[in-house]
């Protein structure tokens, strides 16, 4: 199964841009890029996905590398409501169903 | 729609005894997994069921853990005999078919095993 790496943890400044990255170097052509995030006691939440073109939502938006082997998800202006740990998943084809498997995901911290 | 609901929301036992959880995905959905978070292991898919059908239970842990959906709105996952280590927030998801369509999770269940 292909894998995402992510940083550990980041940092921002509440009211900035936040840029958290995501290589999956072994994509495969059919995989879609999810991004979800955990606040604190609460289950996994939607962000965002995409495939190959640049997404926008609500909530954030997504940057899909050309060659897909990485991607951004981008907070506008970090609140302190987005402090989470955000999770880049790959939810890939397989014979009979889905995988959708997390790896460790990026813990975001907002400082006022 | 309510969700995906899960339950209970909180379950203390003590070691060797049975512990049924519980998850009521979203009407519709064709997809459910269920989830185990530990702060060592992260998020660690168990099993996941399409049109109630299991299709991967790899990451069940042991022969102790077992999972069914008896039918598209109910599905249980059953350790027993259950151990200290089991302890645990288990969480349940559910998605449509399309890999381009997003997963509901629900509040999940933290089991205590004592």
């Amino acid at each position: 199964d292909a894998k995402t790496t992510q940083p550990n943890s980041m940092e921002s400044n509440e009211e900035e841009p936040v840029h958290l990255p995501c290589n999956h170097s072994t994509i495969s052509g059919t995989d879609y890029i999810h991004w979800y995030r955990q606040l604190p006691s609460q289950g996994p939440e939607y962000v965002i996905h995409g495939l190959t073109s640049n997404v926008n939502n609500r909530m954030a938006s997504l940057a899909i590398a050309e060659d897909r082997k990485s991607s951004t998800l981008i907070l506008h202006r970090a609140t302190l409501r987005d402090a989470a740990v955000y999770y880049c998943i790959l939810r890939q084809q397989r014979t009979y169903g889905q995988n959708f498997v997390f790896g460790p995901g990026t813990r975001l911290s907002v400082l006022p | 729609d309510a969700g995906v609901i899960q339950s209970p929301r909180h379950e203390v036992t003590e070691m060797g005894q049975e512990v049924t959880l519980r998850c009521k995905p979203i009407s519709g959905h064709d997809y459910l997994f269920w989830y185990r978070q530990t702060m060592m292991r992260g998020l660690e898919l168990l099993i996941y069921f399409n049109n109630n059908v299991p299709i991967d239970d790899s990451g069940m842990p042991e022969d102790r853990f077992s999972a069914k959906m008896p039918n598209a709105s109910f599905s249980t996952l059953k350790i027993q005999p259950s151990e200290p280590r089991d302890s645990a927030v288990y969480f349940c998801a559910s998605s449509l078919r399309g890999m381009n369509t997003e997963a509901f999770f629900g509040q999940g269940t933290r089991l205590t095993v004592v």
